[in-house]
């Protein structure tokens, strides 16, 4: 089946930029998803980018997508210590209409 | 946006019992809901898929005996673990998808955390 790949933790200080990595191996994913989960609660979805685009920004977060190497990472600008939480991406292959989701980075912001 | 409640958030149970969890959308008509499981620590598995009306499809691995999904309409799907034992511990989370957001966007619910003692 697909496998999706992510590090499993992340450490960065309050203000600094977190870059949290995904890889993928569906070469006919077509969507790409960020996902939020804090303690306890259900997944947010952040944000999720076509898979024929580059990179896509939303205020503070930046996705970039690099479909040759099957690379997507998530950038958090100016992280504070509410986004300390779980960050799941997930893929969408071509004709499935269901999530493979990796195994998720946690992300600790520190003081 | 669209919203998805599970009830209940949390359950113990003693061992042997069957354990109903609900999953609603509440401001959309949910065509296909899905049900994970997530150990600590770990991702999300998806369990099965049900489009209302009909039957739910079981991945790999999970027991539809066991496992028992009900969407019989499109705000509503149920889970039940049947003769739950202590390995059924986990947390379970549905997801709702339908006339809601961007094509195919899943909207998940907060989660049900299940002890089974």
């Amino acid at each position: 089946g697909e496998d999706v790949e992510q590090s499993l933790f992340l450490s960065v200080r309050e203000g600094d930029s977190s870059v949290i990595n995904c890889t993928y191996t569906d070469s006919s994913s077509t969507y790409l998803y960020w996902y939020k989960q804090e303690p306890g609660a259900g997944l947010q979805l952040l944000t999720y980018i076509f898979s024929n685009m580059d990179m896509k920004q939303d205020q503070r977060l930046t996705v970039l997508l690099n479909k040759k190497d099957k690379h997507l990472s998530l950038r958090i600008a100016d992280t504070q210590t509410g986004d300390s939480a779980i960050y799941f991406c997930a893929e969408k292959g071509g004709s499935a209409r269901q999530l493979t989701f990796g195994s998720g980075t946690q992300l600790t912001v520190l003081p | 946006g669209a919203v998805v409640s599970q009830h209940p958030s949390w359950v113990i149970c003693k061992s042997g019992t069957s354990v109903k969890i609900e999953c609603r959308s509440l401001d959309f008509q949910a065509t296909t809901m899905f049900w994970y499981r997530q150990f600590p620590k770990q991702s999300l598995m998806l369990m099965a898929t049900s489009n209302e009306g009909s039957k739910a499809t079981y991945e790999q691995g999970v027991e539809k005996d066991k496992f028992l999904i009900n969407h019989a309409s499109l705000t509503l799907s149920t889970l039940t673990v049947t003769s739950a034992h202590p390995e059924d511990s986990s947390f379970y989370i549905c997801s709702a998808r339908g006339n809601a957001g961007a094509v195919d966007e899943q909207f998940f619910g907060p989660g049900t955390r299940l002890t089974v003692l």
